[in-house]
């Protein structure tokens, strides 16, 4: 069953921590992003890779980080220095054929 | 800076009738349009691309794109109450990067 996954569904953060958001795909695409979206608005670019060991900044990268050491995985941490955390996280990847971009289910990340 | 614009709505159409949502976009150079569907609390789900002039249909929805105002639109027929979502409008230049509009909320009422 292909697609794309995300853990955890939520996600609770404390002052000052820094937390890992789960993406992983077994769609065989090279290219996945992270975005971000705040209630009531649309979706915001936070960093995108287009192949492993490889990815750059999006509209909002300040706060976070990404690794890209599979194919299959991109993790986002939410450093301690993204003042205002939380929203809702997208992962998406894109079928380069097609230039067709699916998503994830999302997690919401919440700050206590 | 590349941009795509909607009407934020909400768009109420009763039920049957037939629901039209715009976007038009910045950037000539643009290669592939799609609309998104998203329900509250949810991901996105693709609804549908379109990739050169003209009308595309599938099942109840159309999208139409006209490249030389630079406006893609999504219609969809005899609209029922669960179509009711917030639709995206997103555009892709050449391959990279995906810009996406604010969405345009819909409501059908039964």
């Amino acid at each position: 069953d292909g697609g794309i996954t995300q853990s955890p569904k939520y996600l609770f953060r404390k002052e000052g921590q820094n937390v890992t958001l789960s993406c992983e795909q077994n769609l065989n695409h090279d290219a996945m992003y992270w975005y971000r979206q705040d209630p009531g608005q649309g979706l915001r670019l936070i960093y995108y890779s287009q192949i492993v060991n490889d990815f750059q900044k999006g509209d909002i990268a300040e706060g976070y980080s990404v690794s890209r050491e599979k194919k299959e995985s991109f993790p986002l941490t939410v450093t301690s220095a993204q003042k205002n955390p939380t929203a809702f996280y997208l992962c998406a990847s894109t079928d380069l054929g097609t230039e067709t971009q699916y998503f994830g289910p999302g997690t919401r990340l919440l700050v206590l | 800076q590349k941009e795509v614009e909607q009407n934020s709505g909400p768009l109420s159409v009763p039920e049957g009738a037939i629901a039209s949502l715009n976007c038009t976009y910045s950037d000539r150079g643009s290669q592939s349009f799609f609309w998104y569907r998203q329900y509250s609390g949810k991901s996105p789900e693709l609804i549908m691309s379109i990739y050169s002039n003209g009308d595309k249909e599938d099942g109840r929805f159309t999208a139409q794109l006209n490249k030389a105002s630079q406006y893609v639109s999504l219609l969809i027929r005899d609209s029922q109450p669960s179509d009711s979502a917030t639709y995206l409008c997103a555009v892709n230049y050449y391959g990279q990067n995906f810009v996406f509009g604010p969405g345009t909320r819909l409501s059908v009422l039964p």
